[in-house]
Order: structure tokens, then C-alpha cells, then sequence
């Protein structure tokens, strides 16, 4: 499959555990993108990786947030202590260099108990 | 601020309805407008862009939306609505200031009658 791939595809965790959600983007995809869609909300931009530059991780709601991009390639978004609110779907999209158009993946629904 | 704001929260039309949903942003420099859908269990799929030229775009499903600067809109319509296109589209502007960022709205949820 060519598209943009995101595991776990549900993940339900306890208040105060970390959790770890990876995304896979499209193959020479040079750009990645993290977001956060709470239910009923809008996509909440969380951080954005470039090639080699540094991320802009100006989305990020605190610093319990964290996330990195390995290789240029896989990229895992990491929540620390979650706490209920952290509750929504992750989803990541990737982009090619010189492009426009970000390709989504189908999102991690995080379920904090 | 780049902000970017769909006011009807959801809206329902009868099957073969014309539909518009509408879009307003605010953006410091040129604009990238983008419609995107998100189907019920699906991701988001991308219906059109626009980045310059034909203030009027096309894009897939039969979806069109028009860019006017004066409003700052980039409202989306289509002729006739077929049940399924029942879902949530979302407007998205972006640009290449300081990288490719881009915000989205809230979110207009479609419902179809038939």
C-alpha cells in the first residue's frame, strides 16, 4: 500500500500511563504532520516535521507532548502522564517535497480511562 | 492570526439539493485554501485546492468552491447532493511562510435527506 499508515489503529490507556503512537508516512514523503481532532472539533495542528530542519512543534498543547522522526521517515508521537482531556483521534499526514497536498493516514483513537 | 472559520456547524439538505458550505479565513499573506471530507470511519480525503489563477475551482465528486479575496471566503458547493455525500468537510488555508503549516476549521457536518 502506498498511502500513509498509523498504528495502533485504537489505544485505551490509564490516566497517568505514557503512550506511544507511530505513523508511518508515504515513501519520500519529505514532510509530516501530527494533528489532534477531538470529538466534534476541528483538526488541532500539533507539529510538523521538514526534511532535516527543526520541527515546528508550535502546536504542542504541553510538554507532557513530545514527538520525533527517525530517519527522515517514521515519526512516533509520544504523550506522557496522559490525562483524559489527551483523549481524541491522532492523526498524522505526510507530504512530498515541493508539494501542496497532504495525504492523511486514518488516525489513532486514544481513549484515556 | 491565521484563523480559519466555517459558521454553520452542521447542515441538512434534501437529496439532489444544492448545497454551499461556507469558509472564511484570515491569512497574512497569499493563501493556500483547501476542502477536505472525512467520511464516518474514514480519513480525511482531499476534494480541491486552490493556490492562484481561476478564482474557481474543481475538484472531485462533482465539488466546486470559489475563492473571493474581497470576503476572504472559499465557500464549496455542489449542484446536486447524493446521499453520500453525507460527512464532514472541513476548509483548510495554508501557505509557505515559515513552512507548509496549515489550519483547519471546525468542521461542517453534512446530513442528507432523502
Amino acid at each position: 500500500g502506498a498511502g500513509v499508515s498509523q498504528s495502533p489503529s485504537n489505544k485505551v490507556t490509564e490516566k497517568g500511563k505514557d503512550v506511544e503512537l507511530r505513523c508511518d508516512p508515504i515513501s519520500g514523503h519529505t514532510a509530516l504532520y501530527w494533528y489532534r481532532q477531538s470529538l466534534g472539533q476541528g483538526l488541532e495542528f500539533l507539529i510538523y516535521f521538514q526534511g532535516n530542519s527543526a520541527p515546528d512543534k508550535s502546536g504542542l498543547p504541553s510538554d507532557r507532548f513530545s514527538a520525533e522522526r527517525t530517519g527522515g521517515s517514521v515519526s512516533t508521537l509520544t504523550i506522557q502522564r496522559t490525562q483524559q482531556e489527551d483523549s481524541a483521534v491522532y492523526l498524522c499526514a505526510s507530504m512530498g517535497f515541493n508539494t501542496d497536498t497532504q495525504y492523511f493516514g486514518p488516525g489513532t483513537r486514544l481513549t484515556v480511562l | 492570526a491565521q484563523s480559519v472559520t466555517q459558521p454553520d456547524i452542521h447542515i441538512t439538505v434534501s437529496e439532489g439539493a444544492s448545497l454551499e458550505l461556507r469558509c472564511n479565513y484570515s491569512y497574512g499573506a497569499t493563501p493556500y485554501l483547501f476542502w477536505y471530507v472525512q467520511s464516518p470511519g474514514q480519513g480525511l480525503q482531499l476534494l480541491l485546492k486552490y493556490f492562484s489563477g481561476d478564482t474557481l475551482v474543481q475538484g472531485i465528486k462533482g465539488f466546486e468552491a470559489e475563492f473571493k479575496r474581497s470576503q476572504s471566503s472559499f465557500n464549496l458547493r455542489k449542484p446536486s447532493v447524493h446521499w453520500s455525500d453525507a460527512a464532514e468537510y472541513f476548509c483548510a488555508v495554508g501557505g509557505n511562510t515559515g513552512g507548509f503549516k496549515t489550519i483547519f476549521g471546525a468542521g461542517t457536518r453534512l446530513f442528507v435527506k432523502a
